[in-house]
Formats: C-alpha cells, structure tokens, sequence
C-alpha cells in the first residue's frame, strides 16, 4: 500500500467552484506539503504543516486554503478555482534531515 | 535566499551513453542537497542526497553525484543509461533545519534507442 495517497487523482472542474484535494499518509510523519508543479517551473510550495497545529503559507499560498485534520490528513482547498490553478498537485511528508515523500499527485484542470 | 538553477531543461542522449545533469545552488550557508525523480504519470521519487560527508553521493539506479562547495554545484552522473531512464529529474537544496525544500525547474532526460 502507498504510504502517502492522494484523491481525487485527477479532476475537472470550472472556474468559480470550490473544491478539495485530500491527502492522507501511514508513515507517521509530522511534516506535511503541499506543492504545484507546472512545466518548466519545478515544484513551487504551496501551504506546509509542522504539527496538527501548526499551519504556514509556502512561496505561492494565494487563492489556496489548507486544514490539517489529523496528523495523517492535509488538505487543499480552492475556495474559488480559476483557469490559472491548472496543474499538477503533490502533497509530501517529511521527518528527520529533511528528506520528503511525495504522493502520486493529482492533475486538476479549471475550465 | 536560497534558490537553484538546472542548467538544461532537455537532454537527449543514447541509450547506453554517460549523462551528466547540471545542479547549481546559491545559498549563504551550509546546505543539504537532493535529487529527486519523476517517471511519467508519478510522483516524486529519492535519487541521493548529501548531508555531509563524502562529496561523492551513491544514489539508486546507478546515479551518483558530486557535491562542490566551491562550484556550489550537485551535478548528477549516470556512466551508462537505460532506455528506463527517460524521467524528469529535479534537484533541490534546503538549509539544515529549515524543513523546507527549494526545487530547480527539473531536466528532462531523454533515452533514445
């Protein structure tokens, strides 16, 4: 079984809506990720979480909201997408010397 | 502030060919550094890392990478690749203790028969 899972895997949606990408992981991690990938620009970081309590905004947090539910469960939320957030959407884990473990992504498009 | 440039966004060679794939880091401190790479339709994979130590770093896969202060380069190597090769890979640098990962723009690496 994968340690860090994340739904949906892909998803279409149309601009204006809110949605939720979930992400769960068995590893027993207290860090969390959550990243974009866009061509050509690398992986850009979005929101990331020390501890249940602990929420920070990474380099590109606007039109992004997050909620860690559990130390195994980080959330992103769109409030309302728009064409520009079409991308492909890691979350990732990380302990100890700050190597990460990355999900399989989810490729979201807004129309 | 930390940043990192791959110096190639392509790089097409033969199967069975060496390959090197260019890393370079700004940073005004001591740094970690990573390899990372992504098959089609994946996430994110470890190649190496370097903490310290060796400058020289044994990765999976056959990859190695070498750690240049002077340079402040982590270029990565492969002395002969596999048409399995044909991934994205993306180095990224973080300062010990700050959690925190910067990636460059990733190379695509090409394996042609």
């Amino acid at each position: 079984d994968a340690d860090v899972t994340q739904t949906p895997r892909n998803r279409i949606t149309k601009t204006g809506k809110r949605i939720m990408l979930e992400c769960s992981q068995t590893k027993g991690h207290d860090r969390m990720y959550w990243y974009r990938q866009d061509p050509g620009l690398g992986l850009r970081l979005i929101y990331y979480s020390f501890d249940v309590k602990d929420i920070n905004k990474g380099e590109i947090s606007d039109g992004y909201s997050v909620s860690r539910q559990a130390q195994a469960k980080f959330s992103l939320s769109l409030e309302s997408a728009i064409p520009n957030q079409t991308a492909l959407y890691f979350c990732a884990t990380g302990q100890g010397l700050n190597e990460q473990f990355f999900g399989p992504g989810t490729r979201l498009t807004v129309l | 502030a930390q940043s990192v440039t791959q110096l190639d966004s392509q790089v097409p060679v033969f199967e069975e060919a060496p390959v090197e794939l260019r890393c370079n880091y700004s940073s005004s401190v001591s740094v970690y550094l990573f390899w990372y790479v992504q098959y089609p339709n994946q996430g994110l994979q470890l190649l190496l890392k370097y903490l310290s130590g060796s400058t020289l770093v044994k990765g999976i896969n056959g990859f190695e990478a070498e750690f240049n202060k002077s340079q402040t380069s982590f270029h990565l190597r492969k002395p002969s690749v596999h048409i399995s090769d044909t991934a994205e890979y993306f180095c990224a640098v973080s300062e010990p203790g700050y959690n925190k990962l910067i990636f460059g723009a990733g190379t695509r690496l090409a394996v042609h028969p």
